[in-house]
């Protein structure tokens, strides 16, 4: 079946730093969403991506849709204590697909 | 403007019982998905409702079913439960007329326990 595979598991660095991950699969996405869960909550979304190349910001989060369809990376720029989470990489398989494929989340512990 | 809510927020039930969760979506939204998410992994699509029918089905027994009502609002049974449901359980919510569920809103989620 269809399987996302995020990078790293976790991730533990020091406020103000830069933080990136990635998620991949061996087939082609048709969109790429990007949440962010705190515990005992559900996932919030952040960004949503539609086109190979392209590049979306929000705030001082930025994401890309992998050229060749089959990734997606996740940039946090001068981390704060509030992005302290676990982020999720999700995709649609294929055009009109309902379901969205999660991948195993990316657990971010900032030490101040 | 309200976002996704579920109920209950926690609930405990024992080997066989069975057990009703519910969603009501975000405003303007008139597809409901649900997820189940296990401790420490990423959630799994189980269906999603749309128009009062299942729109497509995951990797999921019949045992888990659904409804949705006229309002849009939802529910999951799961019935003859198993140790193996305990987890928390996600309803998301689309936007009308997305042609598809693009992008999902998701509720704080109900943490099923089952003993």
């Amino acid at each position: 079946g269809q399987q996302l595979n995020q990078s790293p598991q976790s991730m533990f660095i020091q406020e103000g730093e830069d933080v990136s991950m990635n998620c991949t699969s061996s087939s082609i996405f048709n969109t790429w969403l990007w949440y962010k869960q705190d515990p005992g909550e559900g996932p919030v979304l952040l960004i949503a991506l539609y086109k190979a190349g392209e590049l979306t910001s929000n705030g001082r989060l930025t994401a890309q849709f992998g050229i060749t369809r089959k990734d997606s990376f996740l940039n946090i720029s001068a981390s704060i204590p509030s992005d302290v989470g676990i982020y999720f990489c999700a995709g649609h398989f294929y055009q009109g697909a309902q379901k969205l494929v999660f991948g195993q989340g990316t657990r971010l512990t900032i030490n101040p | 403007d309200a976002g996704v809510t579920q109920s209950p927020t926690h609930l405990i039930k024992t080997r066989g019982q069975q057990v009703t969760l519910r969603c009501s979506p975000k405003s303007g939204h008139d597809t409901v998905s649900w997820y189940q998410q296990a401790l420490g992994q990423g959630p799994q699509f189980i269906f999603q409702y749309y128009e009062e029918e299942e729109r497509q089905r995951g990797n999921f027994p019949d045992r888990f079913s659904g409804h949705q009502f006229p309002n849009y609002s939802s529910e999951l049974n799961v019935n003859a439960l198993l140790l193996g449901d305990s987890a928390l359980y996600l309803c998301a919510s689309s936007p009308a007329g997305s042609g598809g569920s693009y992008e999902q809103y998701f509720g704080p989620g109900t943490r099923l326990t089952v003993t």
